[in-house]
């Protein structure tokens, strides 16, 4: 597509349940990223995800935050039992060294939990 | 490892003034810069990069960033700032290496007073 897409673009969760937020990168882009933006504050990084290499997982704050990237295309973050703290804007990106490697963003998924 | 240092959480400005947002960052290998900008309830959009050539580099509205190898800098500035420059602004750097993700900075919140 022409741009990176997430959806939902807003979640309201009850505390205790389970999430999943969706990335579609820019078509052709090997690079894949998540990051996460609590209310006023910077870009954390969650994981990211390189061609067919394994991801770099350092950056999920816990057990209950997975994703997973099928064919290399679209990704899934998947947050299990949610919890008020998880309240934040999710935002992918993804990049390409064909593309003058800047990482493009989407708009991202507000998450609210309640 | 690469990391992201930028020294100004928040910087207010009256309109018209000049601005500086630093950006100072620390790597083992050689990396490209960039400066992303995130408007109010938006997502992030690159402002400009550097990838080679004159350490001199012009974006978008009037922002220009210089990179100074020597020091690890890559502050941004503009001459003469408006209202609707009012953002958060990101630094990031990758290492020209292919494969690897981007590191950012916390983010300085851009205040511009009219």
């Amino acid at each position: 597509g022409a741009g990176v897409s997430q959806s939902p673009s807003n979640k309201v969760t009850e505390k205790g349940k389970d999430v999943e937020l969706r990335c579609d990168p820019i078509s052709g882009h090997t690079a894949l990223y998540w990051y996460r933006q609590s209310l006023g504050q910077g870009l954390e990084f969650l994981i990211y995800f390189q061609g067919n290499s394994a991801p770099d997982k350092s950056g999920l704050p816990s057990d209950r935050f997975s994703a997973e990237r099928t064919g290399g295309s679209v990704s899934t973050l998947t947050i299990q039992r949610t919890q008020q703290e998880d309240s934040a804007v999710y935002l992918c990106a993804s990049s390409s060294p064909a593309r003058g490697l800047q990482a493009f963003f989407g708009q991202g998924t507000r998450l609210t939990v309640v | 490892a690469q990391s992201v240092t930028q020294l100004d959480s928040q910087v207010p400005v009256f309109e018209e003034a000049p601005v500086e947002l630093r950006c100072n960052y620390s790597s083992s290998v050689s990396v490209y810069l960039f400066w992303y900008v995130q408007y109010p309830n938006q997502g992030l959009q690159l402002l400009l990069k550097y990838l080679s050539g004159s350490t001199l580099v012009k974006g978008i509205n009037g922002f220009e960033a210089e990179f100074n190898k020597s020091q690890t800098s890559f502050h941004l500035r503009k001459p003469s700032v408006h209202i609707s420059d009012t953002a958060e602004y990101f630094c990031a750097v990758t290492p020209t290496s292919a494969g690897n993700q981007f590191y950012f900075g916390t983010g300085t919140s851009l205040t511009v007073i009219p």
